[in-house]
């Protein structure tokens, strides 16, 4: 089963850019994936925010602002999530997510700081 | 309005059994495949079951693969989860999950609430 590994903290200050990462395992590629993103408040369920695949193929959720996008960096095997111009709203628990044939794969969450 | 409203959480021994169920309104239930995705106290998602729209295809974590059965009723736009052999870890908030197909992408688009599952003695 593939891993996604994701650092467990990040934090940025309002109005900033933030840049969270989600890194696969070597054995499987991020350029044959779509790599989703969802937000976690604390008591609340997981909210999705976008998948991406290519600049070509990709989507954002229903009422998520466009300062989420998503984005890969194939020489590191990694999907990003940007978020732009942060509020303090957009603090949270952020998850990655592919589907692997027979299982959705999680990565282990990061906790957003919004200073 | 889409709504997931899961029930049948509660404590439980371990050894123990328990069914959860997540009713479906607001959208064609029979069309969607659904998940069950938990999350211990704490601790980040981890997804454990899916079964597709006509109830031909399940598939399950290997946490908890030979313990847990996915079913639905379609007719009843709900969805289940029988937990047998419950262990301490499997202590968690239970969410069901609706899956969106989009063609070249699959999607988990809306969930419930969630129900939690404590499993002590």
């Amino acid at each position: 089963q593939p891993v996604l590994t994701q650092p467990p903290s990040s934090s940025a200050s309002p109005g900033e850019s933030a840049r969270l990462t989600c890194t696969l395992s070597s054995d499987i590629n991020v350029k044959n994936y779509n790599i989703y993103w969802f937000q976690q408040k604390p008591g609340s369920p997981p909210r999705f925010l976008v998948y991406y695949y290519s600049d070509s193929d990709k989507g954002l959720g229903s009422g998520v602002p466009s300062r989420f996008s998503g984005a890969k960096d194939t020489s590191a095997n990694t999907g990003i999530l940007l978020i732009s111009g942060l509020q303090s709203e957009d603090e949270a628990d952020y998850y990655c997510l592919l589907w692997a044939t027979t299982a959705w794969v999680f990565g282990g969450g990061t906790k957003l700081t919004v200073l | 309005e889409v709504l997931l409203v899961e029930s049948g959480g509660g404590l439980v021994q371990p050894g123990g059994s328990l069914r959860l169920s997540c009713a479906a309104s607001g959208f064609a239930f029979r069309n969607y495949s659904m998940n069950w995705v938990r999350q211990a106290p704490g601790k980040g998602l981890e997804w454990i079951s899916y079964i597709s729209s006509s109830i031909t295809t399940k598939y399950y974590a290997e946490s908890v693969k030979g313990r847990f059965t996915i079913s639905r009723d379609n007719g009843k736009s709900s969805l289940y989860l029988q937990m047998s052999g419950l262990r301490d870890e499997d202590t968690a908030v239970y969410y069901c999950a609706r899956e969106y197909d989009g063609g070249d992408y699959y999607l988990l688009d809306f969930w419930g609430r969630g129900a939690l599952v404590s499993v002590s003695s």
